[in-house]
């Protein structure tokens, strides 16, 4: 099994719908992050938590909201989707202490229509 | 707040020669850079990374530099194979800070 694991892989919904991506982790890492990726833009930072209660914006939170349910998951929900938040979204992992070393998930393809 | 510059976007070699991918930061703070590799219908992972104590690091076909004065750093892949073939991403930050800025990423095509 992966060591962050991210559901649904791909969706497709409509604009003005609320979606949810979820991320889980085997990792036992306290720090967690979701990413944005768009072509040419690269991966931009949209929500970090450091700990369960801890939740933090990153540069592009405008549109979205996360909650942290647990040590292992985050959750990254949109609550109504526009088409320009189609886009690849990343959950990353990583430790408190030592390097700032990301283990990322597969990635989850959202298209809004 | 730092900002991470990366050329080219797209670099196109053929299998045996050097890649080499450029970038810049804006804040001299940063001390700690790494690099990700993104194959295709994955998630980054990294490959190198190096801190700002160091001038040079190496592994195998890889190494990366870094000129603080600048305000530059760069991946050099020697050899390169078309499992080369990804989109790489450098990404600066510094200590206490806890959050990595990404570069735009560059996709390199190795043809063989």
């Amino acid at each position: 099994d992966a060591d962050v694991t991210q559901t649904p892989r791909n969706r497709i919904t409509k604009t003005g719908k609320r979606i949810m991506l979820e991320c889980s982790q085997t990792k036992g890492h306290d720090r967690m992050y979701w990413y944005r990726q768009d072509p040419g833009l690269g991966l931009r930072l949209i929500y970090y938590s450091f700990d369960v209660k801890d939740i933090n914006k990153g540069e592009i939170s405008d549109g979205y909201s996360v909650s942290r349910q647990a040590q292992a998951k985050f959750s990254l929900s949109l609550e109504s989707a526009i088409p320009n938040q189609t886009a690849l979204y990343f959950c990353a992992t990583s430790a408190a202490s030592g390097a700032n070393v990301l283990t990322f998930g597969a990635g989850s393809r959202l298209t809004v229509l | 707040g730092e900002n991470v510059e990366q050329h080219p976007s797209t670099l196109s070699v053929q299998e045996g020669d050097s890649a080499v991918i450029k970038c810049t930061y804006s804040d001299s703070a940063s001390n700690y850079f790494p690099w990700y590799k993104q194959e295709l219908g994955k998630g980054p992972q990294l490959i190198i990374d190096i801190r700002s104590n160091v001038g040079e690091k190496k592994d195998q076909r890889i190494a990366v530099t870094l000129n603080k004065t600048a305000k530059h750093f760069s991946l050099h892949i020697t050899e390169t194979q078309p499992e080369d073939s990804a989109v790489y991403f450098c990404a600066a930050t510094y200590t206490g800070f806890q959050k990595l800025v990404f570069g735009t990423g560059t996709r390199l095509l190795v043809s063989p």
